[in-house]
């Protein structure tokens, strides 16, 4: 079956630091998404990316992140400098073209530590 | 923004028991998902909602979408330790960019 596939799965890095999480979504889809998850807290919506470009973005998204599909294949969350509140675990998400639901398929997640 | 509340928080049952949970909100959503997820993994989609009033079964799980559509239950027959987890309701308000927004989960222990 298909599935959306994270890396990595865990990543420590300290303050300040660059980081970039790497998503490979399910082939055929179009509709790309991060979500991020606080320890013991509800998921929580990042962006979405379509055709190339941001489609819309939370006010968690500021200035520090970013988003790339660099390839066909890969899709990427980069974080410029990280701080402390940035510790979560983030999941890549995507959604087929042709669906009219929200049936939203997720990685496994990554989880960053910022020390 | 819009916010789902999502109750029990947490619930500790014997299995064979069946389980019964509830999302509320204040907006109105298109569509109405709910979500299983384990420990260090990813929310895995459990049955979609796309109508007011809908019943839908998946295995065990029944969940409905209120006819209001500012609401949805979930339930869990006959309870297994597998079921254990933590269950996320997640609403669509429509457009075309199908941002969810989650309910803060009810985690679910099954005592065998």
């Amino acid at each position: 079956e298909p599935e959306v596939t994270q890396t990595p799965s865990h990543q420590v890095t300290q303050m300040g630091q660059e980081v970039i999480l790497r998503c490979v979504p399910i082939s055929n889809h179009l509709y790309f998404y991060w979500y991020r998850q606080i320890l013991g807290q509800k998921v929580e919506f990042l962006v979405s990316f379509y055709n190339n470009e941001i489609s819309e973005k939370s006010e968690i998204f500021d200035d520090q992140f970013s988003v790339e599909r660099p390839d066909g294949s890969n899709f990427t969350l980069k974080i410029r400098s990280t701080k402390l509140e940035d510790s979560a675990m983030y999941f890549c998400a995507s959604r087929g073209a042709g669906s009219s639901t929200g049936e939203l398929f997720f990685g496994e997640g990554s989880r960053l530590t910022v020390l | 923004g819009q916010q789902l509340n999502q109750s029990p928080q947490s619930m500790f049952i014997q299995e064979g028991e069946d389980v019964s949970m509830n999302c509320t909100s204040s907006s109105i959503f298109n569509t109405w998902l709910w979500y299983k997820q384990e420990p260090g993994e990813g929310p895995v989609l459990l049955i979609a909602l796309y109508k007011a009033g809908e019943l839908t079964s998946n295995g065990r799980l029944t969940a409905q979408f209120g006819i209001t559509r500012k609401d949805s239950f979930l339930n869990i027959s006959a309870s297994i330790p597998s079921d254990v987890g933590i269950y996320f309701c997640a609403g669509l308000s429509g457009g075309s960019n199908y941002k969810l927004t989650f309910g803060k989960g009810t985690l679910l222990t099954v005592n065998p």
